[in-house]
């Protein structure tokens, strides 16, 4: 099956830094990719949706001057978490977008769990 | 707006069927995804649905009813490994895709 790579699989980073995450589609083209974001034993809460060549679409309360997402290609979005703080301590996950009609599916990244002290 | 509702929790027996129901409310509507999800894992891919039916997979079957806006991961032959949280997900489509996922379902499978 189709299968996307997501890394770092874990970060550990200073308050105030910045970590840079890369969600790649390995075997497929993913026109759109979306980033999640997971606290614990909650669910997938949308971040924002990433088309290719375009600008992302952000959902309501996500900052994206704090959340900058580029999609440089067909097989490659990332996700830079800017001045990372405590609170941005989550799981977060990437999955892409393929397929139509009844064959439509997303496929999700393993996911990188940040921990920002 | 939107809404998707699915049970917190279920417990069932090894062995069993168990069916996990998810209701939705939502404009743009395209199709229904169903997710299993174990602990400190990313999601996985079990079933999408786009027409009214049940489509049949393995031990693992889905089904969708549009025009009442609800669906049913059925799961049969129950394994110990089957534990696990399973996510009903909707993906619109307005201008542009966009997956919304329940709160999921914490299934517990006991001996």
């Amino acid at each position: 099956g189709a299968v996307v790579s997501q890394h770092p699989s874990r970060v550990i980073c200073k308050s105030g830094t910045s970590v840079k995450i890369e969600c790649r589609s390995l075997d497929f083209q993913a026109t759109t990719m979306f980033w999640y974001r997971q606290f614990p034993k909650q669910s997938l809460m949308l971040m924002a949706t990433s088309n290719e060549g375009s600008k992302a679409t952000y959902e309501q309360g996500v900052e994206k001057d704090k959340f900058l997402i580029n999609h440089a290609s067909l097989t490659l979005s990332t996700l830079t978490v800017t001045s990372a703080h405590p609170e941005d301590s989550s799981f977060y996950i990437c999955s892409a977008h393929t397929g139509q009609g009844a064959q439509e599916t997303q496929y999700f990244g393993p996911g990188t769990r940040l921990l920002v002290l | 707006g939107q809404n998707i509702d699915q049970p917190t929790e279920m417990t069932a027996t090894e062995g069993a069927i168990v069916q996990i129901n998810c209701t939705y409310q939502t404009s743009g509507f395209n199709g229904l995804f169903w997710y299993q999800q174990h602990a400190g894992e990313a999601p996985t891919f079990l079933s999408y649905n786009v027409l009214d039916g049940l489509e049949e997979k393995g031990r693992f079957s889905s089904f969708l009813s549009r025009s009442k806006g609800y669906s049913y991961l059925l799961l049969k032959e129950l394994q110990m490994k089957d534990s696990a949280s399973y996510l009903c997900a909707v993906l619109r489509n307005t201008g542009g895709f966009k997956t919304i996922f329940g709160a999921g379902t914490r299934l517990f499978v006991k001996a």
